[in-house]
C-alpha cells in the first residue's frame, strides 16, 4: 500500500504568522499535491509538482507557497497565516499523471 | 462556476438498498474521472476510475461514463453501512503537457440506514 504522511496532524496558529506542513512519500511517486478541504466538502487543489524543484499552482494557489526539495518531499507554506485557511490539509501522490492519487492522513489547521 | 457538478448532495439508503450517484463536468476538456471514497474524519480514497464510454463493475459498484454527455455515475447495490461516506467525483482536464490536475465536486453525503 502506497505510504504518504503528514505532520503535523494538527496546528493551531496565530493570524500573521508563519505555518508550514510537511508532506513524505515512500511511493517513490513523481507526482505530488496539496489540497485543502473545508468541513463537509470537496477537495481543492493548491499547488503541485511532477518533479523535485519544481512546481506549480493549482486552482487556488493565494496565499501559499509550495516547496519539493527532493521526490519524497513536498511542504506548503503559509507565510502570513489568516482565518480563512482554517481547513484541512491533504497531500497525495501519484505514479503519474493517469494515475491513482494516494492521500496522507491530512493535516488540521486552524488559524485564530 | 463549479467545473465539476455532484448530485445529489446528499442520499439516505436503506440497508440493502441501491445509491445512485451522479456527476457531470462542464469542461469538454475533460478526459479521465474517478470516484473517490471519504469515511468521515479519514483522508479519500480511490473506488474506481474510468475513461472509456460504457460501464465498469467491480463487486457491488458500478460506474458509466457517457463521454458525449460528459456525465459519469456511480452505483452502488445491496448498500452497506460501511458504505455511509461523502463521495467525491474527480475530473482531470486534458489541458496537455504534464499536468495532473483534478477537479473535484463538491461530493455526496451518503448515510446507509439499518
Amino acid at each position: 500500500e502506497a505510504a504518504v504522511t503528514q505532520s503535523p496532524r494538527s496546528k493551531v496558529a496565530v493570524t500573521g504568522g508563519k505555518v508550514t506542513l510537511s508532506c513524505h512519500q515512500t511511493n517513490n511517486h513523481d507526482y505530488m499535491y496539496w489540497y485543502r478541504q473545508d468541513t463537509g466538502h470537496g477537495l481543492r487543489l493548491i499547488h503541485y509538482s511532477y518533479v523535485a524543484d519544481s512546481t506549480e499552482k493549482g486552482d487556488i494557489p493565494d496565499g501559499y507557497k509550495a516547496s519539493r526539495p527532493s521526490q519524497e518531499n513536498f511542504s506548503l507554506i503559509l507565510e502570513l497565516a489568516s482565518l480563512s485557511q482554517t481547513a484541512v490539509y491533504f497531500c497525495a501522490s501519484s505514479e503519474g499523471r493517469s494515475y491513482e492519487q494516494y492521500f496522507g492522513p491530512g493535516t488540521r489547521l486552524t488559524v485564530l | 462556476q463549479q467545473k465539476v457538478q455532484q448530485s445529489p448532495e446528499s442520499l439516505i439508503v436503506p440497508e440493502g438498498g441501491m445509491a445512485s450517484l451522479n456527476c457531470t463536468s462542464s469542461d469538454r476538456n475533460v478526459d479521465y474521472f474517478w470516484w473517490y471514497r471519504q469515511h468521515s474524519g479519514k483522508s479519500p480514497k480511490m473506488l474506481m476510475s474510468i475513461f472509456s464510454n460504457g460501464e465498469k463493475e467491480e463487486g457491488r459498484f458500478t460506474v458509466h461514463l457517457n463521454k458525449a454527455s460528459l456525465h459519469t455515475s456511480l452505483h452502488i447495490r445491496d448498500s452497506q453501512p460501511s458504505d455511509s461516506a461523502l463521495y467525491l467525483c474527480a475530473a482531470r482536464m486534458n489541458t496537455g503537457g504534464l499536468s495532473g490536475k483534478l477537479t473535484f465536486g463538491e461530493g455526496t453525503q451518503v448515510t446507509v440506514i439499518s
